[in-house]
């Protein structure tokens, strides 16, 4: 059974960073692509970021590109998403997510933490 | 970045309707679509992937369809179980992206 539990949410000022973790049991990790998606209270969800197996590739959302870093470490089967320079409209749940892929290509994802709650506020 | 619309935004429907949801990618995204079903405080679910493609465990009242810009997702018959908000999500190209949603409502 694939599990991801998240962790590193919190309330953080304006500014600030905070550095999320998703440790991911059940599936061969390296073999799978990742990603960050989150939701604003009462809002839909918005894709945040997605790093490949190797960990060689990355890419951002618009809103996230240079201030978000994620970044994996296959022998802890972890998932990082460090958030620098945070904004009030940063304040979300944060899910980690396995990428569904087949041979050639991603087509979704197929499995999700329970999200962890980051607060951006003075 | 491509961005995907979502129709109707809220739908108020029956158990036993038929309910069909519409997505509109801004430029040909092919068949690289998913569709996500999301219950309150929980995370949401793939149900359909590759525009057509039922994932496994999926009940079979589920479908999609489309191709290219235009997509839909059809509930045959709407079970009580079914009562969500219902998220498109474009896989074509970097930045991923996600239409608003569509809270199906009891009428």
């Amino acid at each position: 059974e694939v599990q991801l539990l998240e962790s590193g949410g919190g309330l953080v000022q304006p500014g600030g960073s905070l550095r999320l973790s998703c440790e991911a049991s059940g599936f061969t990790f390296k073999m799978y692509a990742m990603t960050w998606v989150r939701q604003a209270p009462g809002k839909g969800l918005e894709w945040v970021s997605n790093i490949n197996g190797r960990g060689s590739e990355t890419y951002y959302a618009d809103s996230v590109k240079g201030r978000f870093r994620m970044s994996r470490d296959n022998a802890k089967n972890t998932v990082y998403l460090q958030m620098n320079t945070l904004r009030a409209e940063d304040t979300a749940i944060y899910y980690c997510a396995k990428d569904a892929c087949d041979t050639a290509n991603c087509y979704g994802v197929d499995s999700w933490g329970q999200g962890t709650l980051v607060t951006v506020s003075s | 970045d491509i961005q995907m619309t979502q129709s109707p935004s809220t739908l108020s429907a029956s158990v036993g309707d038929r309910v069909t949801i519409t997505c509109r990618a801004s430029q040909s995204i092919s068949n690289w679509l998913a569709w996500y079903q999301q219950k309150p405080g929980k995370a949401p679910n793939l149900l359909i992937y590759k525009a057509s493609s039922l994932e496994s465990g999926v009940p079979s009242r589920f479908s999609g369809s489309g191709s290219g810009t235009e997509f839909t997702l059809t509930i045959s018959s709407l079970q009580p179980d079914d009562f969500a908000t219902y998220y498109c999500q474009q896989y074509n190209d970097y930045p991923l992206t996600f239409g608003g949603g569509t809270k199906v409502e009891i009428k």
